[in-house]
């Protein structure tokens, strides 16, 4: 079965450190791979997206996410964390199965707490 | 605002009541996704749009869930007979063509309270 797994239910880190967020995936073939961000009272935000080339991929608000197909993760990371980063993050893979209609398959999230 | 918009943003209902939500989709958008987020979960899938044509249904969606997107535009999810089980927040996306489909754009939800 196609699934997500975000193994750490909270990740409280200091402002300025890095982070790290982690993603494990399940699905057949080769993965389409995308994180998201929301924020109290409105709806998740598109950070980045993996599907195919550099197995480092850049998004938005200074994240980037790394690729190992070894490994089938998928983790988010940031050299230097913010306060206003602290929001819950999912990571979220296309279903591959379904008639291409790119429907996402989510994991259930990681709340990140960046602490001053 | 040019993005997703979802009305109402919250709904208290009465179990066996009926209601309904609006989903207004970036405009030059031709796919649409609703999706349902209960606490502590991710969101799961419930229907797909392409223009006016529902692809696609989860086992999720009963025969008391319907969705219409009646000109390729808007979209709407009515629940009929809502139970307490349907409380949750109920997500709208969209997405573009070519490879702008595998970027959703989502709206800020309606929360839906069944007492």
């Amino acid at each position: 079965a196609q699934s997500v797994a975000q193994p750490e239910d909270q990740v409280n880190v200091a402002e300025g450190n890095p982070l790290t967020v982690k993603c494990t995936y399940s699905v057949s073939g080769n993965p389409y791979l995308f994180w998201y961000v929301q924020y109290p009272n409105r709806g998740l935000q598109f950070l980045l997206k993996y599907i195919t080339g550099d197995n480092l991929v850049k998004g938005s608000y200074g994240f980037e996410a790394e690729f190992n197909k070894s490994q089938t993760s998928f983790h988010l990371k940031k050299p230097s964390a913010l306060v206003s980063d602290s929001a819950l993050y999912f990571c979220a893979v296309r279903d591959m199965v379904s008639g291409g209609y790119n429907k996402l398959i989510f994991g259930a999230g990681t709340r990140l707490a960046v602490h001053p | 605002d040019t993005g997703v918009s979802q009305d109402p943003r919250h709904k208290i209902t009465k179990r066996g009541q009926n209601v309904t939500f609006r989903c207004d989709p970036i405009s030059e958008h031709n796919r649409l996704y609703w999706y349902r987020q209960t606490l502590g979960q991710g969101p799961e899938f419930l229907t797909y749009f392409q223009n006016e044509a529902q692809l696609e249904k989860s086992r999720l969606l009963s025969d008391r869930f319907s969705a219409e997107r009646p000109k390729g535009s808007f979209s709407t999810l009515e629940i009929q007979r809502t139970e307490q089980g349907d409380s949750a927040m109920y997500l709208c996306a969209s997405s573009g063509s070519g490879r702008a489909i595998y970027e959703q754009y989502f709206g800020p939800g309606t929360r839906l309270t069944v007492t």
